[in-house]
């Protein structure tokens, strides 16, 4: 694993649709993943998506990988406020070693 | 099912002194974790352990060691703390039978060292 890029900061209104980028660049990992921390707490799995797979959709979240651009996004749905925390999004290699990206503060305005 | 514990919750130091964090998992695990969360560099691995009785470097080893005292713990020491250690940690484990293998991650360790 290398690096795994994120932006900083992210701001919506509820309601609105959050999408969070992360770039990587290990053409070898086998899984990509998507946690989210809330203040004071650990992380927690949100989603995965297996290297072979462009789109997997679970109740509000969607995610995109591009392959070939090593791209990764995370779309939330409806962002409500209970959603406003870091995710960080991290590739998997080397069996179970992770790397993970510096998490994106997401910011969901009444 | 507890998950993934980790004592204490928070600590202060002084540069010098040692301490030991502790970590343990009641979900059967083979594998297990020691990260460090700095502000905008994600989480980085201290240390990780593949199965009972085996403890492997991460990419930031220095200034620890860790010991895998059974299946279930994986403590992490610091025998002389320095500034540059203020961190969070974070213990995970994994080893699940199914296909991610998913790393599941305790609550953390707020250490700061003076």
């Amino acid at each position: 694993g290398e690096d795994v890029e994120q932006s900083l900061f992210l701001s919506v209104r509820e309601g609105d649709s959050s999408v969070i980028n992360c770039t990587y660049t290990d053409s070898s990992s086998t899984y990509l993943y998507w946690y989210k921390q809330e203040p004071g707490a650990g992380l927690q799995l949100l989603t995965y998506i297996f290297s072979n797979m462009d789109m997997k959709q679970d109740q509000r979240l969607t995610v995109l990988l591009n392959k070939k651009d090593k791209h990764l996004s995370l779309r939330i749905a409806d962002t409500q406020t209970g959603d406003s925390a870091i995710y960080f999004c991290a590739e998997r290699w080397a069996g179970n070693m992770l790397t993970f990206g510096g998490g994106t503060r997401l910011m969901v305005k009444p | 099912n507890a998950g993934v514990t980790q004592t204490p919750k928070f600590q202060v130091l002084k540069t010098g002194q040692s301490m030991t964090l502790q970590c343990a998992q009641d979900m059967n695990h083979n594998s297990m974790y020691w990260y460090r969360q700095d502000p905008g560099m994600g989480l980085r691995l201290i240390y990780y352990s593949a199965s009972e009785g085996t403890t492997d470097k991460g990419e930031v080893p220095n200034g620890y060691n860790v010991s895998r005292l059974n299946k279930r713990e994986f403590s992490l020491r610091l025998e002389s703390a320095a500034p540059s250690q203020t961190s969070v940690y974070f213990c995970a484990s994994s080893g699940e039978a199914g296909v991610t293998d998913t790393q599941y991650f305790g609550p953390g360790t707020r250490l700061t060292v003076l």
